[in-house]
Protein backbone atom coordinates (compact mmCIF):
# COMPACT_ATOMS: atom_id res chain seq x y z
CA UNK A 1 0.00 0.00 0.00
CA UNK A 2 1.42 2.92 -1.19
CA UNK A 3 1.39 5.71 1.35
CA UNK A 4 1.61 9.59 0.77
CA UNK A 5 2.92 10.54 -2.54
CA UNK A 6 4.69 14.00 -3.26
CA UNK A 7 5.87 15.22 -6.52
CA UNK A 8 8.20 16.42 -6.69
CA UNK A 9 11.19 15.68 -4.34
CA UNK A 10 13.18 18.46 -4.62
CA UNK A 11 12.78 21.77 -6.24
CA UNK A 12 15.02 25.15 -7.17
CA UNK A 13 13.40 28.03 -8.14
CA UNK A 14 14.18 31.72 -8.63
CA UNK A 15 13.02 34.46 -6.13
CA UNK A 16 9.64 35.41 -7.40
CA UNK A 17 8.59 32.33 -9.69
CA UNK A 18 5.56 30.79 -8.79
CA UNK A 19 5.65 27.10 -7.51
CA UNK A 20 3.08 24.58 -7.49
CA UNK A 21 3.51 21.09 -5.44
CA UNK A 22 1.83 18.11 -5.58
CA UNK A 23 0.14 15.32 -2.74
CA UNK A 24 -1.32 12.06 -3.18
CA UNK A 25 -2.42 11.06 -0.25
CA UNK A 26 -2.76 7.60 1.31
CA UNK A 27 -5.43 5.17 0.31
CA UNK A 28 -8.62 5.49 2.74
CA UNK A 29 -8.00 9.41 3.32
CA UNK A 30 -9.78 12.07 3.28
CA UNK A 31 -8.04 14.75 4.48
CA UNK A 32 -4.95 16.74 3.51
CA UNK A 33 -2.65 19.27 5.72
CA UNK A 34 0.54 20.54 4.51
CA UNK A 35 3.38 22.29 6.62
CA UNK A 36 6.34 23.88 6.00
CA UNK A 37 9.79 22.75 7.69
CA UNK A 38 12.24 25.25 7.40
CA UNK A 39 16.17 23.72 8.54
CA UNK A 40 16.60 23.15 11.56
CA UNK A 41 12.94 23.99 13.13
CA UNK A 42 9.74 21.75 13.77
CA UNK A 43 7.17 21.82 10.90
CA UNK A 44 4.73 24.86 10.57
CA UNK A 45 0.87 23.96 9.35
CA UNK A 46 0.07 25.82 6.71
CA UNK A 47 -3.45 24.46 5.72
CA UNK A 48 -5.83 21.44 5.94
CA UNK A 49 -8.53 20.39 3.41
CA UNK A 50 -11.29 18.43 3.63
CA UNK A 51 -14.35 18.21 0.66
CA UNK A 52 -12.32 20.15 -1.31
CA UNK A 53 -12.11 23.00 0.80
CA UNK A 54 -9.89 24.91 3.40
CA UNK A 55 -10.93 23.80 6.58
CA UNK A 56 -8.39 25.68 8.81
CA UNK A 57 -5.15 27.83 7.96
CA UNK A 58 -2.56 28.57 9.84
CA UNK A 59 -0.09 31.87 9.90
CA UNK A 60 0.78 31.84 6.28
CA UNK A 61 0.59 34.93 3.83
CA UNK A 62 -2.23 34.82 1.22
CA UNK A 63 0.83 33.90 -1.31
CA UNK A 64 0.33 30.39 -0.41
CA UNK A 65 -2.36 28.85 -1.80
CA UNK A 66 -3.92 24.92 -2.38
CA UNK A 67 -6.79 23.01 -3.67
CA UNK A 68 -7.87 19.68 -3.06
CA UNK A 69 -9.63 17.60 -5.76
CA UNK A 70 -12.45 15.18 -6.45
CA UNK A 71 -9.76 12.04 -5.67
CA UNK A 72 -8.27 13.62 -2.65
CA UNK A 73 -5.14 14.52 -3.89
CA UNK A 74 -4.13 18.16 -3.26
CA UNK A 75 -1.52 20.66 -4.35
CA UNK A 76 -0.08 23.76 -2.82
CA UNK A 77 1.16 26.92 -4.88
CA UNK A 78 3.11 29.77 -3.60
CA UNK A 79 3.64 32.71 -5.63
CA UNK A 80 6.36 35.46 -5.70
CA UNK A 81 8.85 33.25 -3.93
CA UNK A 82 10.85 34.81 -1.23
CA UNK A 83 14.54 33.78 -0.40
CA UNK A 84 12.16 32.35 2.73
CA UNK A 85 9.98 30.10 1.41
CA UNK A 86 13.04 27.73 0.92
CA UNK A 87 12.06 24.50 2.90
CA UNK A 88 10.97 21.51 3.36
CA UNK A 89 7.47 21.04 2.59
CA UNK A 90 5.60 17.79 4.22
CA UNK A 91 1.87 16.66 3.11
CA UNK A 92 -0.13 14.71 5.59
CA UNK A 93 -3.20 13.16 4.79
CA UNK A 94 -5.59 11.63 7.55
CA UNK A 95 -8.28 9.10 7.33
CA UNK A 96 -12.16 9.90 8.39
CA UNK A 97 -12.34 10.60 11.74
CA UNK A 98 -9.04 10.15 12.93
CA UNK A 99 -7.47 13.35 12.12
CA UNK A 100 -4.98 13.94 14.28
CA UNK A 101 -3.58 10.39 15.34
CA UNK A 102 -4.11 8.95 10.99
CA UNK A 103 -1.72 11.26 10.16
CA UNK A 104 0.69 10.28 7.52
CA UNK A 105 3.35 12.29 6.33
CA UNK A 106 5.19 12.04 2.87
CA UNK A 107 8.87 12.36 2.92
CA UNK A 108 7.97 16.31 1.05
CA UNK A 109 9.35 18.44 -1.27
CA UNK A 110 12.83 20.18 -0.72
CA UNK A 111 11.84 23.40 -2.39
CA UNK A 112 14.95 25.95 -2.48
CA UNK A 113 14.64 29.43 -3.49
CA UNK A 114 17.69 31.25 -5.26
CA UNK B 1 6.92 32.93 23.87
CA UNK B 2 6.59 29.90 21.43
CA UNK B 3 3.80 27.97 21.41
CA UNK B 4 6.16 24.74 21.95
CA UNK B 5 9.39 24.70 23.26
CA UNK B 6 12.02 21.66 22.50
CA UNK B 7 15.38 22.39 23.28
CA UNK B 8 17.10 21.42 19.98
CA UNK B 9 20.57 20.61 20.84
CA UNK B 10 21.61 17.26 19.68
CA UNK B 11 21.73 14.14 22.14
CA UNK B 12 24.44 11.74 21.64
CA UNK B 13 24.45 8.87 23.70
CA UNK B 14 25.90 5.19 23.87
CA UNK B 15 23.73 1.93 22.69
CA UNK B 16 21.36 0.71 25.89
CA UNK B 17 21.38 3.64 28.01
CA UNK B 18 18.21 5.74 28.08
CA UNK B 19 17.08 8.92 26.18
CA UNK B 20 14.83 11.32 27.58
CA UNK B 21 13.61 14.21 26.00
CA UNK B 22 10.90 16.65 26.41
CA UNK B 23 9.02 19.60 25.69
CA UNK B 24 7.54 23.17 27.35
CA UNK B 25 4.46 24.25 25.92
CA UNK B 26 2.65 28.25 26.69
CA UNK B 27 -0.85 26.96 25.64
CA UNK B 28 -2.98 25.79 28.04
CA UNK B 29 -5.80 24.77 25.61
CA UNK B 30 -3.84 21.74 24.35
CA UNK B 31 -5.36 18.01 24.98
CA UNK B 32 -3.72 16.12 22.53
CA UNK B 33 -0.02 15.40 22.72
CA UNK B 34 2.43 13.53 20.59
CA UNK B 35 5.99 12.45 19.88
CA UNK B 36 6.66 11.60 16.20
CA UNK B 37 10.32 10.23 14.97
CA UNK B 38 11.67 11.89 11.79
CA UNK B 39 14.80 9.89 9.84
CA UNK B 40 17.06 11.80 7.69
CA UNK B 41 14.99 13.01 4.10
CA UNK B 42 11.76 11.51 5.25
CA UNK B 43 8.64 12.92 6.81
CA UNK B 44 7.67 12.40 10.74
CA UNK B 45 6.18 9.29 11.70
CA UNK B 46 3.79 9.20 14.85
CA UNK B 47 5.74 7.44 17.50
CA UNK B 48 3.29 7.73 20.75
CA UNK B 49 0.33 9.71 21.83
CA UNK B 50 -1.78 10.92 24.93
CA UNK B 51 -4.42 12.51 25.64
CA UNK B 52 -4.59 14.85 28.61
CA UNK B 53 -2.31 14.16 31.58
CA UNK B 54 -0.57 10.63 32.12
CA UNK B 55 1.75 8.16 31.18
CA UNK B 56 1.69 5.94 28.43
CA UNK B 57 3.95 3.17 27.73
CA UNK B 58 4.82 0.95 24.10
CA UNK B 59 7.38 -1.05 24.03
CA UNK B 60 10.84 0.82 24.83
CA UNK B 61 9.43 4.01 24.62
CA UNK B 62 7.28 6.07 27.81
CA UNK B 63 5.43 9.13 27.23
CA UNK B 64 4.45 11.41 30.10
CA UNK B 65 2.08 14.48 29.76
CA UNK B 66 2.04 16.93 32.85
CA UNK B 67 -0.52 19.44 31.59
CA UNK B 68 -0.28 21.21 35.60
CA UNK B 69 3.38 22.47 34.61
CA UNK B 70 2.85 22.31 30.78
CA UNK B 71 5.23 19.49 30.39
CA UNK B 72 5.74 16.91 28.40
CA UNK B 73 8.59 13.75 28.15
CA UNK B 74 9.67 10.96 25.92
CA UNK B 75 11.68 8.15 27.45
CA UNK B 76 13.29 5.47 25.35
CA UNK B 77 15.20 2.51 27.48
CA UNK B 78 17.57 0.43 25.74
CA UNK B 79 18.59 3.01 22.93
CA UNK B 80 19.54 1.12 19.75
CA UNK B 81 20.97 2.64 16.63
CA UNK B 82 17.93 2.40 15.22
CA UNK B 83 16.56 4.98 17.26
CA UNK B 84 19.19 7.35 15.52
CA UNK B 85 16.50 10.02 14.35
CA UNK B 86 14.98 13.77 15.43
CA UNK B 87 12.75 13.41 17.52
CA UNK B 88 9.59 16.12 17.31
CA UNK B 89 6.97 16.81 19.98
CA UNK B 90 3.38 17.84 18.59
CA UNK B 91 0.13 18.85 20.30
CA UNK B 92 -3.39 20.19 19.53
CA UNK B 93 -6.03 21.46 21.07
CA UNK B 94 -8.40 18.93 18.26
CA UNK B 95 -8.64 21.77 16.10
CA UNK B 96 -6.82 19.92 13.41
CA UNK B 97 -3.75 21.63 13.08
CA UNK B 98 -0.47 20.17 15.10
CA UNK B 99 2.12 22.78 16.89
CA UNK B 100 5.70 20.70 16.57
CA UNK B 101 8.90 21.90 18.42
CA UNK B 102 11.94 22.22 16.76
CA UNK B 103 12.98 19.07 17.27
CA UNK B 104 16.36 16.86 19.10
CA UNK B 105 18.52 14.92 16.75
CA UNK B 106 19.42 11.29 19.22
CA UNK B 107 22.83 9.63 18.07
CA UNK B 108 22.85 6.16 19.47
CA UNK B 109 26.53 5.04 19.46
CA UNK B 110 27.02 1.39 19.08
Amino acid sequence: DAGVTQSPTHLIKTRGQQVTLRCSPKSGHDTVSWYQQALGQGPQFIFQYYEEEERQRGNFPDRFSGHQFPNYSSELNVNALLLGDSALYLCASSPPGQVLYGYTFGSGTRLTVV
Amino acid sequence: QKEVEQDPGPLSVPEGAIVSLNCTYSNSAFQYFMWYRQYSRKGPELLMYTYSSGNKEDGRFTAQVDKSSKYISLFIRDSQPSDSATYLCAMSEFNNRLAFGKGNQVVVIP
